[in-house]
């Protein structure tokens, strides 16, 4: 079945570093993949998208490309600020006709000041 | 997009009795999901629930413990049956919006605790 392996956490980083959450997914079809964010107290947000191969979705100074080579969608973001400390999911569906998703683990990311 | 919303927010409950949760979403769609996001943990799919036909349960899941109700494009349900700690967790209503491909939008959960 379909499934999405994601970098485990929890993740610590520095105010303006680098941040990249690896996600790699096994699925049958050409599947839709997602970054969801769920922010302390919060509910879960769609971060971002992509829906065919190459395909780059990016939101809030976060970017995740579609890499049907290498199985792939890395969420990354360039420069943290204190208010991306969130949990961030990987997530797949299989849009043909069957839109259920399929959540990666979460990673838990804390950036400090 | 669409806009849901849960009913209750949160909940705590005694160990053998049920609670019923609603979601209300503000405009019709087709399809409708129910996840369960227990401490610590990623989301799981319960069931779809389609209007008009029975809702289809994942694996591990049963409609005797989780029946949903579809009464019309707007709405449904979610009852947590016979609860047990284990069930403490947070359940999630999703639904797809038209008009922005497959994505899927999210409720606010209701957070439930079993004593």
């Amino acid at each position: 079945g379909d499934s999405v392996t994601q970098m485990e956490g929890p993740v610590t980083l520095s105010e303006e570093a680098f941040l990249t959450i690896n996600c790699t997914y096994t699925a049958t079809g050409y599947p839709s993949l997602f970054w969801y964010v769920q922010y302390p107290g919060e509910g879960l947000q769609l971060l971002l998208k992509a829906t065919k191969a190459d395909d780059k979705g990016s939101n809030k100074g976060f970017e995740a490309t579609y890499r049907k080579e290498t199985t792939s969608f890395h969420l990354e973001k360039g420069s943290v600020q204190v208010s991306d400390s969130a949990v961030y999911f990987c997530a797949l569906s299989e849009g043909s006709n069957d839109y259920k998703l399929s959540f990666g683990a979460g990673t838990t990311v804390t950036v400090r000041a | 997009s669409a806009v849901i919303s849960q009913k209750p927010s949160r909940d705590i409950c005694q160990r053998g009795t049920s609670l019923t949760i609603q979601c209300q979403v503000d405009s019709q769609v087709t399809m409708m999901f129910w996840y369960r996001q227990q401490p610590g943990q990623s989301l799981t799919l319960i069931a779809t629930a389609n209007q008009g036909s029975e809702a289809t349960y994942e694996s591990g899941f049963v409609i005797d413990k989780f029946p949903i109700s579809r009464p019309n494009l707007t709405f449904s349900t979610l009852t947590v049956s016979n609860m047990s700690p284990e069930d403490s967790s947070i359940y999630l209503c999703t639904t797809l919006a038209g008009g922005a491909g497959d994505t899927q939008y999210f409720g606010p959960g209701t957070r439930l605790t079993v004593l």
